[in-house]
C-alpha cells in the first residue's frame, strides 16, 4: 500500500517569513495529493490540493508543488501569521476522485512566533 | 446543512464492552470514511464507503465493523473495545468527482 512521510515535524518560523513542509509518497500510482490544516481541538480541513498533471498551483500564501518523478510534494508558505499556527498534514490517493481512501503523513507542527 | 455530524463527542469504554460510533451527514455524498488520529501517527484510514451497501476495509481495520444501509448514515461499531483503540476517531465524507473530503468534528474515545 501507499506509505507518506512528512517532515519536519515540528517547525518555528517567525512572523512574516515562509515555511516550507515536504512529503514522500511511494505509490507511483497516486495521482492526488491533498494538504489539511488541523488547528487544536478542531477537525482538519483541506487548504490546498494538486493533481498529477500538475507540477504546481497556488492560492494567495499557500503553494504546493510536485515533483512525480521524485515523488514528492511540499507545501509553502509565504509571510506567514499567528492564525497559521497549527498542525498540517498531507496525503496522498491513488483513487479515481482521491477522497474515499487517504493515506495521511504523520502530521508538521507549525508554530509561528510573533 | 448541518455538514457531517458524529456522536458521540466523548466517550469513555471499559475493555471488552462494545459501541457504536454515530456518523451521518446531510449533503448527499457517495464516499464516507472513518479515520481514528493518534499522536505522531496522522490520521489512519479504518474502513471506507463508496455507497450505499458497499463498504472495503482500510489501512488498520480490525477490531471495527461498518455498514452504510444508507447514503447519510456510516457508523463505526467497536466489537469489544481493548486500550489500543483509544483515540480520536474522524469521519468524512465527500462527493463522487470532488476535491475535498469534510470531516466532522471528531469523537474522543477513552478505553481503559
Amino acid at each position: 500500500g501507499e506509505n507518506v512521510e512528512q517532515h519536519p515535524s515540528t517547525l518555528s518560523v517567525q512572523e512574516g517569513d515562509s515555511a516550507v513542509i515536504k512529503c514522500t509518497y511511494s505509490d507511483s500510482a497516486s495521482n492526488y495529493f491533498p494538504w489539511y490544516k488541523q488547528e487544536l481541538g478542531k477537525r482538519p480541513q483541506l487548504i490546498i490540493d494538486i493533481r498529477s498533471n500538475v507540477g504546481e498551483k497556488k492560492d494567495q500564501r499557500i503553494a504546493v508543488t510536485l515533483n512525480k518523478t521524485a515523488k514528492h510534494f511540499s507545501l509553502h508558505i509565504t509571510e506567514t501569521q499567528p492564525e497559521d499556527s497549527a498542525v498540517y498534514f498531507c496525503a496522498a490517493s491513488g483513487s479515481n476522485f482521491g477522497n474515499e481512501k487517504l493515506t495521511f503523513g504523520t502530521g508538521t507542527r507549525l508554530t509561528i512566533i510573533p | 446543512n448541518a455538514g457531517v455530524t458524529q456522536t458521540p463527542k466523548f466517550q469513555v469504554l471499559k475493555t471488552g464492552q462494545s459501541m457504536t460510533l454515530q456518523c451521518a451527514q446531510d449533503m448527499n455524498h457517495e464516499y464516507m470514511s472513518w479515520y481514528r488520529q493518534d499522536p505522531g501517527m496522522g490520521l489512519r484510514l479504518i474502513h471506507y464507503s463508496v455507497g450505499a451497501g458497499i463498504t472495503d476495509q482500510g489501512e488498520v481495520p480490525n477490531g471495527y465493523n461498518v455498514s452504510r444501509s444508507t447514503t447519510e448514515d456510516f457508523p463505526l461499531r467497536l466489537l469489544s473495545a481493548a486500550p489500543s483503540q483509544t483515540s480520536v476517531y474522524f469521519c468524512a465524507s465527500s462527493p463522487r468527482e470532488s476535491t475535498e473530503a469534510f470531516f466532522g468534528q471528531g469523537t474522543r474515545l477513552t478505553v481503559v
